[in-house]
């Protein structure tokens, strides 16, 4: 059972242009959101988080968007850079007391063309 | 400041036998999850430690068990190898604090990946 979906494997965007990656997860008992980036033979780099009590929070070039009625979130970089060519995870978790389990997607194949 | 480190870095194994990976975490944190990335999937949380006691546990079975040390380090031990235990085995660690705090957020280390012959 798939709680967390990221249905595109991969994206491809020219350089300046704006990356939309998309996720959709089924469990509405989860309260927090982040967005890992993975670089080949790095592990899962934080990114940008937000609560469910937002739909939005900014970090630079990075936004994420929450839509909790939809249980979609999505992140926006903008402007995309090559550097910015990497696999991108999004997680969802619930609050316990402290002890908290990322449930992840299985990700999307960023490509940020020159 | 180091961040989470993990060894070895690739390790072959071969059916039935065991293996022992470690976990260093992030300076200043406390608590240590390991994490299990099958290739093209997401990864998927096998279990937690927090005050040298495992506080959660994914869905894997008992083959695998875990420890952590009271300088918080941590051992992902795998009993009776399966070909389907080959992955890329992550070790997260934080700090239990308020959410979306700096230190509350899993910081991964790079990984150990597993091959079972």
């Amino acid at each position: 059972d798939q709680q967390v979906k990221q249905n595109s494997p991969s994206l491809s965007v020219q350089e300046g242009r704006i990356s939309i990656l998309n996720c959709d997860y089924t469990n509405s008992m989860f309260d927090y959101f982040l967005w890992y980036k993975k670089y080949p033979a790095e592990g899962p780099t934080f990114l940008i988080s937000i609560s469910s009590i937002k739909d939005k929070n900014e970090d630079g070039r990075f936004t994420v968007f929450l839509n909790k009625s939809a249980k979609h979130l999505s992140l926006h970089i903008v402007p995309s850079q090559p550097g910015d060519s990497a696999v991108y995870f999004c997680a969802a978790s619930r609050y316990q007391g402290g002890s908290e389990k990322l449930v992840f997607g299985k990700g999307t194949k960023l490509t940020v063309n020159p | 400041d180091a961040g989470v480190t993990q060894s070895p870095t690739h390790l072959i194994k071969t059916r039935g036998q065991q293996v022992t990976l470690r976990c260093s975490p992030k300076s200043g944190h406390d608590t240590v999850s390991w994490y299990q990335q099958a290739l093209g999937q997401g990864p998927q949380f096998i279990f937690q430690y927090y005050e040298e006691e495992e506080r959660q546990r994914g869905n894997f079975p008992d083959r695998f068990s875990g420890h952590q040390f009271p300088n918080y380090s941590s051992e992902l031990n795998v009993n009776a190898l399966l070909l389907g235990d080959s992955a890329l085995y992550l070790c997260a660690s934080n700090s239990r604090g308020p959410r979306g705090g700096d230190k509350n957020i899993q910081y991964f280390g790079a990984g150990t990946r597993l091959s079972v012959l």
